[in-house]
């Protein structure tokens, strides 16, 4: 089986420029979720979806992040502009259904971001 | 707001030692307890978990222990390896259908020196 998908792997840009993600889940899970993981803490989620709809998205800086799961597969993560304090990784994760007990998630390798 | 508690920042153990890793939660919504190991350049993988119905989970080397009336549960590797050296976050899921929610701890950097 597959794992969760995500490129590109490594990205480095300029504060105030832009920079996107994509993350391809696990075949057939309908819960996907994006989190971000600055150096030296653990990951923190920014939106989860179930399908194409947003679940949870109360800790996304609206304001420079969006993200979308159009036809309820693949999704995007989109950061602009970007700032320095947005260099982190982004793990994408997904599980099969809602209200499926934690050990169904599993996380892609992340997306690393670093902010000049 | 901090949900999960997780101490030390960091472990060293000797090779053979036990490593035990703490951690401490606040909403008693959470119903499942998982243990993510985590190596450098990799994405968090599911080490081990629990329900709270249950004081202890054994597999393998890994033990999970629970206290649910102190609200705590650790981890502890017996018989610790060089290649148990990682980053292992204790983590909160509530699994309420329409609420899931999957809270991290801080993390543990474990070092196994021989």
């Amino acid at each position: 089986e597959a794992g969760v998908a995500q490129s590109p792997r490594y990205k480095i840009i300029e504060k105030r420029q832009s920079v996107a993600f994509w993350c391809n889940p696990i075949s057939g899970h309908a819960t996907l979720y994006w989190y971000q993981q600055i150096l030296g803490q653990g990951p923190k989620l920014l939106i989860q979806f179930q399908n194409n709809g947003v679940v949870d998205d109360s800790q996304l800086p609206k304001d420079r992040f969006s993200a979308e799961r159009l036809k309820g597969v693949d999704s995007t993560l989109k950061i602009q502009p970007a700032k320095l304090e947005d260099s982190a990784v982004y793990l994408c994760a997904s599980s099969p259904a809602r209200g499926v007990s934690g050990n169904t998630i599993y996380f892609g390798e992340g997306s690393w971001l670093t902010v000049v | 707001q901090q949900q999960v508690k997780q101490s030390p920042q960091s472990l060293i153990v000797q090779k053979g030692g036990i490593s035990i890793i703490n951690c401490a939660y606040e909403n008693t919504a959470f119903d499942y307890f998982p243990w993510y190991q985590q190596f450098p350049g990799k994405g968090p993988a599911l080490l081990i978990a629990i329900r709270p119905d249950v004081s202890e989970k054994k597999e393998g080397r890994f033990t999970i222990s629970f206290n649910k009336s102190a609200k705590q549960f650790s981890l502890h590797i017996m018989d610790s390896q060089p290649g148990d050296s990682a980053t292992y976050f204790c983590a909160a899921f509530i699994s309420n259908f329409g609420n899931e929610k999957l809270t991290f701890g801080t993390g543990t950097r474990l070092t196994i020196i021989p």
